[in-house]
C-alpha cells in the first residue's frame, strides 16, 4: 500500500514570496491533515479535512495560509506571502474515518521549507 | 486549549537499560493515545496506540495509560542505540476531531 505522498521535499524561498505544497493521502483515507513542525517542537495542526470539507482550521493563519482539497483526494497548502517564521517542516497525514477510535494517522515524508 | 505535555529531554540511558518516557494530557475527553518515534530529519512513525487503562505490550515496548491521572507512558526495554530519536506523545478525542501532539522527548541511548 502506497503511503502519503508529498512534494516538493525541499523548498527555499525569500520572504514575501509564495510557495505551494502538494499531498496525496493513502488511498481510501477520508481524513487529511496538514501539520506544521518547527525544529525542536511537536507537530501543530494547521487544517483538517474530512473528504473535501474543512473540519478544523482554527490554527491556520488565514491571512497568509490557504489550503484546499478538491474532489476529496489530493490537497494543496499555500503560503503567500511567506515570513521567516514559516520556516518549518509541513507534514501531511491521513487517516480513515475520523469517527473510529481505532484509527491512527500516517505521515508523509514532509516538505521542508526555509524562508530567507 | 487541549494540551499534551512531555519533558523535552534529552533523556540519556545506557544500552540495555529501560527507557521511561512520560506524557500528561489536559483534555479529559481524550480517548486514544499514541506514541510516535521521529528520527532526525524524518517524519513521525507510529510505535504504539493505547485506548484502555493499564498496560499494552508490543515487543520491547510497553505503553501504560492511567485516565484518572491523565497520564501516559512508554517503556522501552533493552534500549538500543537505534532507539535514539524523539518520541512524540499524541492524544485524540472520541470524535476524532484532531490529534494533539506533545513537544516530544529526545532519547539518547549510549553504547
Amino acid at each position: 500500500e502506497a503511503g502519503v505522498a508529498q512534494s516538493p521535499r525541499y523548498k527555499i524561498i525569500e520572504k514575501r514570496q509564495s510557495v505551494a505544497f502538494w499531498c496525496n493521502p493513502i488511498s481510501g483515507h477520508a481524513t487529511l491533515y496538514w501539520y506544521q513542525q518547527i525544529l525542536g517542537q511537536g507537530p501543530k495542526l494547521l487544517i483538517q479535512f474530512q473528504n473535501n470539507g474543512v473540519v478544523d482550521d482554527s490554527q491556520l493563519p488565514k491571512d497568509r495560509f490557504s489550503a484546499e482539497r478538491l474532489k476529496g483526494v489530493d490537497s494543496t497548502l499555500k503560503i503567500q506571502p511567506a515570513k521567516l517564521e514559516d520556516s518549518a517542516v509541513y507534514l501531511c497525514a491521513s487517516s480513515q474515518t475520523r469517527g473510529s477510535s481505532g484509527n491512527t494517522i500516517y505521515f508523509g515524508e514532509g516538505s521542508w521549507l526555509t524562508v530567507v | 486549549q487541549k494540551e499534551v505535555e512531555q519533558n523535552s529531554g534529552p533523556l540519556s540511558v545506557p544500552e540495555g537499560a529501560i527507557a521511561s518516557l512520560n506524557c500528561t494530557y489536559s483534555d479529559r475527553g481524550s480517548q486514544s493515545f499514541f506514541w510516535y518515534r521521529q528520527y532526525s530529519g524524518k517524519s513521525p512513525e507510529l510505535i504504539m496506540s493505547i485506548y484502555s487503562n493499564g498496560d499494552k505490550e508490543d515487543g520491547r515496548f510497553t505503553a501504560q495509560l492511567n485516565k484518572a491521572s491523565q497520564y501516559v507512558s512508554l517503556l522501552i526495554r533493552d534500549s538500543q542505540p537505534s532507539d535514539s530519536a524523539t518520541y512524540l506523545c499524541a492524544s485524540r478525542d472520541n470524535y476524532g476531531q484532531n490529534f494533539v501532539f506533545g513537544p516530544g522527548t529526545r532519547l539518547s541511548v549510549l553504547p
